[in-house]
């Protein structure tokens, strides 16, 4: 199975700050036939459900605003906010889709500094 | 509008069964598959169990393999999870999740139903 691993656990920043999410897979999730790195990225606020944000490791959801973007490949990813605000508080998680049984981040949970 | 709404949650004991359920409109049902993922209490995401569009494989946890099956009723619009032989560990909310037409990630959740099992 795939172990994800997200890093730090919290991490506070000040408002417009940039906020940057870690996240690496114990095996690469890029695959090569199609160059798709299958990583996606959830937003969970308090009392409500995971949120998709990203997923193909860059690919924004429709509605997500453009401060939100995601890099990296093969076992490395990243979660960046550009210019935090004050409704970015939650927890984050990344997941990886590459194989069964898919398999999530511990969470990193993002507060204002 | 894609929604999905779950129910079936409550207090069980161990050892004890409990049916979930998760009705769903605003796509056509058969056309995605469809996922169970627990969060304990103060914990992280975890996924528990996959169903086909056509309803015709099922993939496990293995932390529920055994006591949990997951079935879809595609003329009713609705999934559900058969949970047997309950565990404290159990104890989390369930969130049906809908996998996206283009990938095995989850573009839209319900709100979720607390499982409890405690005596």
């Amino acid at each position: 199975d795939i172990v994800m691993t997200q890093s730090p656990d919290s991490l506070a920043v000040s408002l417009g700050e940039r906020a940057t999410i870690n996240c690496k897979s114990s095996q690469s999730v890029l695959d090569s036939s199609n160059n798709k790195n299958y990583l996606a990225w959830y937003q969970q606020k308090p009392g409500q459900p995971p949120k998709l944000l990203i997923y193909w490791a860059s690919t924004r959801e429709s509605g997500v605003p453009d401060r939100f973007s995601g890099s990296g490949s093969g076992t490395d990813f990243t979660l960046t906010i550009s210019s935090l605000q004050a409704e970015d508080v939650a927890v984050y998680y990344c997941q990886q889709y590459y194989s069964t049984p898919c398999s999530f981040g511990q969470g990193t949970k993002l507060d204002i500094k | 509008e894609v929604q999905l709404l779950e129910s079936g949650g409550g207090l069980v004991q161990p050892g004890g069964s409990l049916r979930l359920s998760c009705a769903v409109s605003g796509f056509t049902f058969s056309d995605n598959a469809l996922n169970w993922v627990r969060q304990a209490p103060g914990k992280g995401l975890e996924w528990v169990s996959s169903i086909t569009g056509s309803g015709g494989r099922t993939y496990y946890a293995d932390a529920v393999k055994g006591r949990f099956t997951i079935s879809r009723d595609n003329s009713k619009n609705t999934l559900y999870l058969q949970m047997n032989s309950l565990r404290a560990e159990d104890t989390a909310v369930y969130y049906c999740a809908k996998n996206s037409s283009g990938g095995y990630y989850f573009d839209s959740w319900g709100q979720g139903t607390l499982v409890t099992v405690s005596s």
